[in-house]
């Protein structure tokens, strides 16, 4: 196992796309959490999947978001008609039960740029 | 609400020196607390960890104490190196049913060491 895999690494799309992301978590790792980082920022809390259930949606998810977790496996986030603001890095963590947060793994991201 | 509050960087500091990095926070409950890290180019990852008043994280040199009565957790190394170059995030998780253990993060403090 490599840890938590996300592609694409960047991606530059115009204004009113959609994009979708990828992440792969930790094959025995059944947390799942979206984050974003804005430039001098910290991670910001977006999404949380236990197994294939979506838990918690932060406000900062607006409708234009929606992240899936098929069978629990992998899981894509969509941003549709994308937004100048939603420039940024896409962060996907995993982890096991029971992790009060120092048993996430974190990926390297996928970065948004919107023209 | 809950959050974390972090001194601004960036941080310049000659190696061997003496590091420092603040840390506040304010929480409604007991919080774990975290020091990752994120070096250039790679995703974050846990530096330290706390999950209860008094407890001292350690790893790499690196040292923080979960101090409630002052609502710290300051970040201290006594030697740094220019390998330690990176930005720093302070974060709490509390248990959430709802939110599993998500993080909250400051905003980073960023770390130059030179030679």
């Amino acid at each position: 196992d490599t840890g938590v895999s996300q592609d694409p690494r960047h991606k530059i799309t115009k204004r009113g796309q959609n994009v979708t992301f990828r992440c792969d978590p930790i094959s025995e790792h059944n947390r799942l959490y979206w984050y974003r980082q804005t430039l001098g920022q910290g991670p910001e809390f977006l999404t949380y999947f236990q197994n294939e259930a979506q838990l918690e949606k932060s406000r900062l998810l607006s409708d234009r978001f929606s992240a899936e977790r098929p069978k629990g496996s992998f899981s894509t986030l969509e941003i549709q008609r994308t937004e100048q603001g939603d420039s940024a890095m896409y962060l996907c963590a995993s982890s096991l039960t029971g992790s009060k947060g120092g048993g996430y793994t974190f990926g390297s991201g996928t970065r948004l740029t919107v023209v | 609400g809950n959050s974390v509050t972090q001194m601004e960087g960036p941080v310049t500091l000659s190696e061997e020196a003496f590091l420092t990095i603040n840390c506040t926070y304010t929480a409604t409950g007991y919080p774990s607390l975290f020091w990752y890290v994120q070096y250039p180019g790679e995703g974050l990852q846990l530096l330290l960890k706390a999950t209860k008043a008094d407890d001292k994280g350690s790893n790499k040199g690196f040292e923080a104490t979960y101090r409630k009565e002052t609502t710290s957790f300051h970040l201290e190394k006594g030697s740094v190196q220019v390998s330690d170059s990176a930005v720093y995030f302070c974060a709490l998780s509390l248990s959430n049913s709802n939110s599993g253990y998500a993080l909250n993060f400051g905003k980073g403090t960023s770390l130059l060491v030179t030679p």
